[in-house]
């Protein structure tokens, strides 16, 4: 079955501090792959997404993002991070094959201390 | 343009009762997505309609569950009779169908349903 697997629960950062969110991703075929963001109080926003061609995508915020198609991960970076990316993490994967259902992780908790 | 818009925002109702959920998609998105986050669960997929039609509706839980897109805009999901393990947030998405592989979904604000 398809599943997408993020590999942090929790993550507490001090400001400026590098991160790096797992995720890695069975499902047969081309694969659509996504990281959402939902601050405190807000709804789901796309940060970046990735389709075909350059696997280094980058989005809002300073955000970017590798799909590694040999390892089926799309790891979410971002070199110093803000208080404010305080929120948590959705990566997502839907496909044709699926009908574009999305399937998503867990979901990672991260918390930027001041 | 518009996003996707959800109503309620809440909505709290003993078990046993009855809630209609609102979702107005995108204009001129013809793929319309039902998902559901339970309290400290992933989001999961409940339903896919295209226009009017019910493409997908694996992931509905049981028979309590109604989702409807008369007409092909708007759609409403029922719980009838709703129990305490429907509590959670429900999204709404919508995306248009361009034929091609590529499918991004905006999401709306959710609704968070909490049963007593």
């Amino acid at each position: 079955a398809q599943s997408v697997s993020q590999h942090n629960h929790h993550v507490i950062l001090s400001e400026a501090a590098s991160l790096e969110l797992g995720c890695n991703y069975s499902y047969g075929g081309t694969v659509n792959l996504f990281w959402y963001v939902q601050y405190p109080g807000q709804h789901l926003q796309l940060l970046l997404k990735y389709f075909s061609g350059d696997p280094l995508v980058k989005g809002i915020k300073g955000f970017e993002a590798e799909f590694i198609k040999s390892k089926f991960s799309f790891n979410l970076r971002k070199p110093s991070v803000q208080w404010s990316d305080t929120a948590e993490y959705f990566c997502a994967v839907n496909a044709v094959t699926g009908g574009f259902k999305t399937i998503f992780g867990a979901g990672t908790r991260l918390f930027v201390k001041a | 343009e518009a996003g996707v818009t959800q109503f309620p925002s809440h909505s709290v109702i003993e078990k046993g009762q009855t809630v209609t959920l609102r979702c107005d998609p995108i204009s001129g998105h013809d793929n319309l997505y039902w998902y559901r986050r339970v309290m400290g669960k992933e989001i999961k997929f409940l339903l896919h309609f295209v226009k009017e039609s019910k493409q997908d509706e694996s992931g509905m839980p049981n028979n309590r569950f109604l989702a409807e897109r008369t007409g092909g805009t708007y759609s409403t999901l029922k719980v009838q009779p709703a129990e305490l393990e429907d509590s959670g947030v429900y999204f709404c998405a919508s995306s248009q169908d361009g034929g091609s592989s590529y499918n991004e979904q905006f999401f709306g604000p959710g609704t968070r349903l909490t049963v007593l």
